[in-house]
């Protein structure tokens, strides 16, 4: 089973400050994603990103998001400005491609926004 | 937008008791995903379901594809305690992007 990493997996920060979630495939995939779940509430899409740029986003990923691929391998969401509402768990997933429909999710990053 | 409607929100069961729970949407999906997460975790996929009418079992869970392509049900026989958690549905949508449109999740407490 393909397996994702994430880093922090849990960040406190205050609002108006920039954070940076990291994310990396183990596996090979064809699609990546970013998603959202704020506490006690369903996981909410936020961007997939396909061949090294955005493919889909979602009306939550406004102007304070942004997502890179710094070196090849990692993928990081940025929000520039971190709101109070900001605060949630936020997951990446894979789509490896390879004749199956199914995502694997990353053990998440909690972010507190104070 | 595409909406995924869950129920029931929770349940309180006692072991050994079989659970149902089903999604249903007024949009066609050509995917169905169930997910099971436990608390600060990230969802870890039961069942994935391709067909309509399609019916999956994996151990003592059975979740099936509805023919409408609009629903799906997941069924959890003789429940655990282990079972306890938060189980999501998910459809994806049918274009390339392979986005997941998530139903709100069923609690599931056991009673001791």
């Amino acid at each position: 089973e393909p397996e994702v990493t994430q880093t922090p997996s849990h960040q406190v920060t205050q609002m108006g400050q920039e954070v940076i979630l990291r994310c990396v495939p183990i596996s090979n995939h064809l699609y990546f994603y970013w998603y959202r779940q704020i506490l006690g509430q369903k996981v909410e899409f936020l961007v997939s990103f396909y061949n090294n740029e955005i493919s889909e986003k979602s009306e939550i990923f406004d102007d304070q998001f942004s997502v890179e691929r710094p070196d090849g391998s990692n993928f990081t969401l940025k929000i520039r400005s971190t709101k109070l509402e900001d605060s949630a768990m936020y997951f990446c997933a894979i789509y490896p491609g390879q004749g199956a429909n199914e995502q694997f999710f990353g053990p998440g990053t909690r972010l507190t926004v104070l | 937008g595409q909406q995924l409607n869950q129920s029931p929100q929770s349940m309180f069961i006692q072991e050994g008791e079989d659970v149902s729970m089903n999604c249903t949407s007024s949009s066609i999906f050509n995917t169905w995903l169930w997910y099971k997460q436990d608390p600060g975790e990230g969802p870890v996929l039961l069942i994935a379901l391709y067909k309509a009418g399609e019916l999956t079992s994996n151990g003592r869970l059975t979740a099936q594809f509805g023919i409408t392509r609009k629903d799906s049900f997941l069924n959890i026989s003789a429940s655990i305690p282990s079972d306890v958690g938060i189980y999501f549905c998910a459809g994806q949508k049918m274009d390339s992007n392979y986005q997941l449109i998530w139903g709100a999740g069923t609690k599931l407490i056991i009673k001791p």
